[in-house]
């Protein structure tokens, strides 16, 4: 089966970058999307297709995908962006595969 | 607005089946495939299964065959998942979720997400 591996937390301060990567088997070759969920809500998709963002997403969040990994980018961070991260792909053997999720604290 | 509202908390006995609805609106009904993912406890999102809503086929993922069925009915633009044999591990919240691009779902994301159901598993 197809895993998807996010690390467990990451940590930034207010105004600075945090880069979320999910690694998967040549994950560079699937369209990879990611969701936000804070605590008690439903999960919100932030980036799909790699890169794109759905309307009344902000800018600061982008994607990018290459090889065995793909990340999440979140620029100028604010305390609102504190939630659990999740990757996501479709494998053609393994059916909808999410990553382990990461936790975003700011700082 | 497009929504999926879903039905309310659920507790069931072990070995019992539980059914929850997800009723769609803003959008058409039929032309958008709608997944079911849960999470447990301070646990991860997980797959459970596909259906399109408009001939109702299903694909579900393997952890769950021969215990999950998901249903539809276009009259009321619902769709139904309905898990049996239900154990201590079932515990979990519940979604349904849209995808992102009408007519596909492969590489489709998870656009609208209900609010979610949460299902308890105790005796």
């Amino acid at each position: 089966s197809y895993v998807l591996t996010q690390p467990p937390s990451v940590s930034v301060a207010p105004g600075q970058t945090a880069r979320i990567t999910c690694g998967g088997n040549n994950i560079g070759s699937k369209s990879v999307h990611w969701y936000q969920q804070k605590p008690g809500q439903a999960p919100v998709l932030v980036v799909y297709d790699d890169s794109d963002r759905p309307s009344g997403i902000p800018e600061r969040f982008s994607g990018s995908n290459s090889g065995n990994t793909a990340t999440l980018t979140i620029s100028r961070v604010e305390a609102g962006d504190e939630a659990d991260y999740y990757c996501q792909v479709w494998d053609s053997s393994s059916d909808y595969v999410f990553g382990t999720g990461t936790k975003v604290t700011v700082l | 607005q497009v929504q999926l509202v879903q039905s309310g908390a659920e507790v069931k006995k072990p070995g019992a089946s539980v059914k929850v609805s997800c009723k769609a609106s803003g959008y058409t009904f039929t032309s958008y495939y709608m997944h079911w993912v849960r999470q447990a406890p301070g646990q991860g999102l997980e797959w459970m299964g596909i259906i399109n809503p408009s001939g109702g086929s299903t694909s579900y993922a393997q952890k769950f065959q021969g215990r999950v069925t998901m249903t539809r009915d276009t009259s009321t633009s619902t769709v139904y998942m309905e898990l049996s044999s239900l154990r201590s591990e079932d515990t979990a919240v519940y979604y349904c979720a849209r995808v992102l691009v009408a007519g596909d779902y492969a590489d489709n994301a998870f656009d609208i997400w209900g609010q979610g159901t949460m299902v308890t598993v105790s005796s």
